[in-house]
């Protein structure tokens, strides 16, 4: 089976550093792009930036470039999103996804984690 | 930066259709995917390339895209179809993902 497996919720105080994770199987991991992407309390989906396992190409969306870091160690099938310094605007549920391959399939998410909620407080 | 917009609710009763629109500029030179999610869960790809349905979504789900506008359609509405839609597009421009508001659906 396709999946992709987040780490647990985290609870932070504001200051902290953060690590989240976000483990494929059942895929070649380092052939497909990973994507992170923010959705606040009763909020829509915000995309933060995307990772190529394959070569760690890494792109930010400009809202939060120099906020977060986005890393990849292939190795292990992971990817994570890291902060180093949280804030409590930062609470939210944070989700990966895979960017699918192929031209049919143009640049869709077809394969989503469970989530991780960070709480900031 | 490219901007989608979505109408914030539709409501509809079981049976009948519900139709949800992605709104942008020359939307209809870009590829829309659609994203269901439930309360509580993760979003679910229901539709990509305007109108390519993934394996296991039912065909009650389409979609169309042209000019300004995007659309899903769901014929048949049934009450597990209530649930938060968003569209998605690739902006090549810029080489970043975009994300509409999102539609709440509700099943009268």
């Amino acid at each position: 089976e396709v999946q992709l497996v987040q780490s647990g919720a985290e609870v932070k105080k504001p200051g902290d550093s953060l690590k989240i994770s976000c483990t494929g199987s059942g895929y070649s991991f380092s052939t497909f792009w990973i994507a992170w992407v923010r959705q606040k309390p009763g909020k829509g989906l915000e995309w933060i930036g995307i990772v190529y396992p394959g070569d760690s190409d890494v792109r930010y969306s400009p809202s939060f470039q120099g906020q977060v870091s986005i890393s990849v160690d292939k190795s292990i099938s992971s990817a994570h999103l890291q902060w180093s310094g949280l804030r409590a605007s930062d609470t939210a549920m944070y989700y990966c996804a895979r960017l699918c391959s192929g031209d049919g399939c143009q640049r869709a998410y077809d394969i989503w984690g469970q989530g991780t909620v960070v709480s900031v407080s | 930066s490219y901007v989608l917009t979505q109408p914030p609710s539709v409501s509809v009763a079981p049976g009948q259709t519900a139709w949800i629109t992605c709104g942008g500029d020359n939307i209809g030179d870009k590829a829309v995917h659609w994203y269901q999610q439930r309360p509580g869960q993760a979003p679910l790809l229901v539709m990509y390339y305007d109108r390519d349905r993934p394996s296991g979504i039912p065909e009650r789900f389409s979609g169309s895209n042209s000019g300004n506008t995007a659309a899903l359609t769901i014929s048949r509405v049934e009450a597990g179809d209530e649930a938060d839609y968003f569209c998605q597009v690739w902006d090549s421009s810029s080489d970043h993902y975009v994300f509409g508001p999102g539609t709440k659906v509700t099943v009268l």
